[in-house]
């Protein structure tokens, strides 16, 4: 089975523009879910997406929004970008709690 | 709120010893997870603990899960260098499907 795949894997944005990042799961995974990573903040939980539904969401501004496509395949999109949003965004998708997440290679995003 | 905590945060190591990772958190849970990520990489899943006592080994790596202590521990038996990497243990609180993650414990084995 192919793993879960992100798209673009590195990004060159300036303040106060927006982007968009993707994300597709491993086949049958109906859970994904982002993380953001910083050296600063480690890694820190955005928001996780079960059949187009949110069901989670993290402690970041409304700036961090997200959706689920019914194919699984997720999105999710910063507005307004801050230097502070530089970071390796990841995501993850799941089959069940009981086995865990599964990483994706993530996108680097790097705010100027 | 759940919070997890990880040490010792850097962790420097001869070949052939034996060390251990903790991990403890704050509140009641029975999902634990430990990770590997390797430098610019992403996030490899090492174990999956789903109860109390429960104990999973991988080559030179052990993992283990007491809920009522609220710990877990990562035992490395007779290190090697391609265990250098830096290791996340995450907690999923209960009814909540998302994960919480310690500070990362970076491992660096000497020859």
């Amino acid at each position: 089975k192919a793993g879960v795949t992100q798209t673009p894997r590195y990004l060159i944005k300036t303040r106060g523009q927006q982007v968009t990042l993707s994300c597709s799961p491993i086949s049958g995974h109906r859970s994904v879910s982002w993380y953001q990573q910083t050296p600063g903040q480690g890694l820190q939980f955005l928001f996780e997406y079960f059949s187009e539904t949110q069901r989670n969401k993290g402690n970041f501004p409304g700036r961090f929004s997200g959706r689920q496509f019914s194919n699984s395949r997720s999105e999710m999109n910063v507005s307004t970008l801050e230097l502070g949003d530089s970071a390796l965004y990841l995501c993850a998708s799941s089959p069940g709690w009981e086995v865990g997440q599964y990483f994706g290679p993530g996108t680097r995003l790097t705010v100027t | 709120e759940l919070k997890v905590e990880q040490n010792p945060l850097f962790l420097s190591m001869q070949e052939g010893k034996n060390y251990t990772i903790y991990c403890n958190y704050s509140t009641t849970s029975d999902r634990l997870y430990w990770y590997r990520q390797d430098p610019g990489k992403s996030l490899e899943s090492l174990f999956v603990l789903l109860s109390n006592g429960a104990v999973k080994q991988e080559g030179r790596l052990m993992a283990s899960l007491d809920t009522k202590a609220r710990l877990s521990t990562l035992h490395i038996t007779a290190a090697v260098h391609d265990l250098s990497a830096t290791y996340f243990c995450a907690v999923s609180p209960q009814g909540a499907q998302k994960l919480v993650f310690g500070q990362g414990t970076r491992l660096t084995i000497n020859p």
